[in-house]
């Protein structure tokens, strides 16, 4: 079973803090990678994409991605109480139509 | 915008009933899935369908059938419903055939559905 893992929380950060979120995945095959923000009693929506090895910025989001270790990470900068959410990282599962989720993580930023 | 509609938000059915759950979009795309969500195990794909009338199983078909008769419409059929199926049901939909940045999953607003 091809499994994309993620802690499920709480995380809780400070107003204004970095919040750092960890996704492990087991398929070696997977090459794209996807952030879902969900809100509560709200459906998923995309906020980053990866695809190589690096960091990748978008505004206050930067996704990180290690091959090698097999992991994917999302940082948000100056998190926010509109932040808090639960975040689902996905990666694909080589058939391209398909994606594997996480359990998601849930972010709770305090004021 | 893409617009993913689900035709119910809440849903009570009864144990042994036959259930539909409908899903349409907007946007003339290929694809089109149904996950459920249940706390601790995440999104879990069911079905999935590439073009009309074509389908493929997903991780957890095993009680469910679907239904694409039309490209905008994609239907998740609980032929005999069970208390175990009780949970949050999303429909989702993407452009192309693989999932991409320019071709994301885009949800719609989910159905719980409970069985009692």
């Amino acid at each position: 079973q091809k499994e994309v893992e993620q802690n499920s929380g709480p995380l809780s950060v400070p107003e204004g803090a970095i919040a750092s979120l960890n996704c492990t995945y087991s398929d070696r095959g997977s090459q794209s990678f996807f952030w879902y923000r969900q809100y509560s009693g709200k459906s998923p929506e995309l906020i980053m994409f990866i695809y190589s090895n690096g960091d990748k910025e978008d505004g206050r989001f930067t996704a990180q991605l290690n091959k090698a270790s097999q992991y994917v990470s999302l940082l948000i900068r100056d998190s926010q109480p509109s932040d808090s959410a639960t975040y689902l990282c996905a990666g694909d599962t080589g058939t391209a139509s398909k994606l594997t989720f996480g359990t998601g993580t849930r972010l709770q930023v305090t004021l | 915008d893409v617009k993913v509609t689900q035709s119910s938000r809440y849903l009570v059915k009864r144990t042994g009933e036959k259930v539909f759950l409908e899903c349409v979009q907007d946007m003339d795309h290929e694809n089109m899935f149904w996950y459920r969500q249940d706390p601790g195990l995440g999104l879990r794909l069911i079905y999935f369908s590439y073009d009309v009338k074509m389908k493929e199983k997903g991780d957890i078909p095993e009680g469910y059938s679907v239904s694409r008769e039309k490209k905008e419409r994609f239907s998740l059929i609980l032929e005999s419903a069970s208390t175990n199926q009780t949970s949050m049901y999303l429909c989702a939909s993407s452009a192309d055939r693989g999932i991409t940045y320019n071709s994301p999953l885009h949800f719609g607003n989910g159905t719980r559905l409970t069985v009692t």
